[in-house]
């Protein structure tokens, strides 16, 4: 059982806007930032947005995060092909004393 | 550049030990933590524990606490994900991830903004 809870898929058609939730507790989200990791089949995680709505240098603005209470969500607009994926959130967790994960979204792009 | 490499994949029977590598060029080793997260076949992403290179300070989650060991050689910055006793359980991806941490006077913030190319362990009979 994953620290945060994320549906296991999502689906969009290309130039859509999708958008994927993450839901924590207080010991989670609710005291500390929201990161998303994008996993493209067969490859390592990639960091896509850190601090709740900070995108690393290289990730298209077409990635958004936002962060509300308990729950956080990833908006990714103008959807394309490569951006089917696995898409993971994660935050520090004060009772794990580590970061905890959702258990990822996988992405289609129909 | 900031690089973490990954040892080779590895095929081994239950009761086995191994020790497998990441080894951390471009940036000064000893600054941040090394976390090493498992990815079972076909599932998610799960932290399993971290160490400071510089002090060699770990932290485990407990679900994996007793049953793995994080080491590191600074001298070659070089962290190590090591078992005593594998289980057929054990068979995996394994990434390491670098931690960038910083705290301002409100917040906390924490991410793995550098993640290795993940090792394939296989454990069967």
């Amino acid at each position: 059982q994953s620290v945060l809870t994320q549906p296991p898929s999502a689906s969009g058609t290309p130039g859509q806007r999708v958008t994927i939730s993450c839901s924590g507790s207080s010991s989670n989200i609710g005291s500390n930032t929201v990161n998303w990791y994008q996993q493209l089949p067969g490859t390592a995680p990639k960091l896509l947005i850190h601090s709740n709505n900070q995108r690393p240098l290289g990730v298209p603005d077409r990635f958004s995060g936002s962060k509300s209470g308990t729950s956080a969500s990833l908006a990714i607009s103008g959807l394309q092909s490569e951006d089917e994926a696995d898409y993971y959130c994660a935050a520090w967790d004060d009772s794990l004393i580590g970061p905890g994960f959702g258990g990822g979204t996988k992405l289609t792009v129909l | 550049e900031v690089q973490l490499v990954q040892s080779g994949t590895e095929v081994k029977k239950p009761g086995e030990s191994l020790r497998i590598s990441c080894k951390g060029s471009g940036y000064s080793f000893t600054n941040y933590w090394i976390s090493w997260v498992r990815q079972m076949p076909g599932k998610g992403l799960e932290w399993m524990g971290r160490i400071d290179p510089s002090e060699s300070q770990t932290n485990y989650s407990p679900s994996f606490q007793g049953h793995v060991t994080n080491s590191v050689d600074k001298s070659i910055s070089t962290a190590y994900l090591q078992w005593s006793s594998l289980k057929a359980s054990d068979t995996a991806i394994y990434y390491c991830a670098r931690g960038y941490q910083y705290c301002t006077t409100t917040n906390c913030y924490y991410y793995f903004d550098y993640w290795g190319q993940g090792t394939l362990v296989t454990v069967s009979s």
